[in-house]
């Protein structure tokens, strides 16, 4: 079955980091380029950032540009979120989402979700 | 960037009901549309890609259309498992925007 689990979520202080990890399963998840999308409560969908299967691309948002960086390891076939410096409007469900098979289509499989809290 | 608007923003409506939903991108993006159904506490589900492509399992009461800058969801007989949020998402270039969302509600 093709799976996604995200892990690593939490309640952090503001100012606080965290790294969130996303396991991939069922696929040749190497061959897949993968992102982070988010959901502030009772919010709509933030796309949050993009990583290429060999890791030569990556994008952000601007909102978290400069305090996020995503990673692979394809050997583990894990993604990851490393998120610093954190604030109070980064509180979102986090959702690791595969890239269509046909590049740039829709991000086709979607995980549960990890909550992140960032309150004092 | 890119800017995505959906109309309506809510939508009440009936069972058997037929159901169009809009998203427009402040620029052309070819066909490079997603739509995505969400249902309360869980993740998004993909619909349609490439503005017209029905993915994969999805019933085929449900179509896209559109190029460019309008692009339009069809539910051509709502159902009861159709009430939710629809999202659409545009894939032409980076950041990968999101549009607000058209929530559909029973009537």
């Amino acid at each position: 079955e093709v799976q996604l689990v995200e892990s690593g979520g939490g309640l952090v202080k503001p100012g606080g980091s965290l790294r969130l990890s996303c396991a991939a399963s069922g696929f040749t998840f190497s061959s897949y380029s993968m992102n982070w999308v988010r959901q502030a409560p009772g919010k709509g969908l933030e796309w949050v950032s993009s990583i290429s299967s060999s890791s030569s691309y990556i994008y952000y948002a601007d909102s978290v540009k400069g305090r996020f960086t995503i990673s692979r390891d394809n050997a583990k076939n894990s993604l990851y979120l490393q998120m610093n410096s954190l604030r109070a409007e980064d509180t979102a469900v986090y959702y690791c989402a595969r890239d269509h098979p046909y590049a740039d289509r829709a991000f086709d499989i979607w995980g549960q979700g990890t909550m992140v809290t960032v309150s004092s | 960037d890119i800017q995505l608007t959906q109309s309506p923003s809510f939508l009440s409506a009936s069972v058997g009901d037929r159901v169009t939903i809009t998203c427009r991108a402040s620029q052309g993006i070819s066909s490079y549309l997603a739509w995505y159904q969400q249902k309360p506490g869980k993740a998004p589900k993909l619909l349609i890609y490439a503005a017209s492509t029905l993915q994969s399992g999805v019933p085929s009461r449900f179509s896209g259309s559109g190029s460019g800058t309008e692009f339009t969801l069809t539910i051509s007989s709502l159902q009861p498992e159709d009430f939710a949020t629809y999202y659409c998402q545009q894939l032409n270039s980076y950041p990968r925007a999101f549009g607000p969302g058209t929530k559909v509600d029973i009537k």
